[in-house]
């Protein structure tokens, strides 16, 4: 079983679309992540939720907007799609908030991405 | 501004060399960690160092830190081919919870 699964792996789409990508995970984790990698490679937190909380909110237009219905899921919406957008979105999730001195609580799980690509 | 930068970019080594990345950083951290990603794939953890240690190993792997240079290096002993991917330093800052600012990676390929 995939431990951090993100749906769909691919999306492509046209400007001006909405869209969603979803995140599970299965190891019981409490807080979950969404990244944006560009295509320099940088990677960039956008948003984290521990149980359902929003806990972390860069700088993130409001176009983007993460959902979390249960603590082992969060779902990112985005509004109006730019041409912008087109990166590659990974969903991570650790089992708290992290920041302790237990190893094991700050290290991050990720999904495999989504491409998505705006035309 | 991205937090991390990494040195080199790309790297190109021979089977069974060492592998030596470097890591630069700005503020103050909690941890530092590195993961691996392979082409296509997500990120899979490494190795984690807290602020006040200097020296960590796993297996093939050895990450130093120094805190007054604001500086962790990663070194791969005994390359295969099997190690080719991008690697990745992450800072680990904590506001009120942890956030992790990740370099802009090194990507390594060992050559058979």
């Amino acid at each position: 079983d995939t431990a951090v699964s993100q749906t769909p792996k691919y999306l492509v789409t046209q400007m001006g679309n909405d869209k969603s990508i979803k995140c599970e995970q299965n190891l019981g984790h409490d807080t979950m992540y969404w990244y944006k990698q560009d295509s320099k490679k940088f990677l960039k937190i956008m948003f984290s939720y521990n149980n359902k909380e929003l806990i972390i909110n860069e700088t993130v237009p409001n176009r983007f907007s993460p959902k979390s219905p249960d603590k082992a899921h969060l779902n990112l919406h985005i509004n109006s799609l730019e041409l912008g957008d087109s990166a590659v979105y990974f969903c991570a999730s650790s089992q708290d908030r992290g920041g302790t001195a237990f190893v094991a609580k700050n290290i991050q799980y990720f999904g495999a991405g989504t491409r998505l690509s705006v035309l | 501004s991205q937090q991390g930068e990494e040195d080199p970019q790309a790297l190109s080594i021979q089977e069974g060399e060492n592998a030596t990345m470097n890591c630069s950083y700005k503020t103050s951290i909690n941890n530092l960690q590195w993961y691996r990603q392979n082409s296509g794939r997500g990120l899979v953890h490494l190795i984690l160092i807290r602020s006040n240690e200097r020296e960590k190993h796993s297996g093939r792997l050895r990450v130093t830190l120094d805190t007054s240079k604001k500086s962790s290096s990663l070194l791969i002993t005994a390359s295969r081919a099997a190690d080719t991917a991008s690697y990745f330093c992450a800072t680990g800052i904590i506001q009120g919870a942890q956030k992790l600012v990740f370099g802009q990676g090194t990507r390594l390929t060992i050559n058979p």
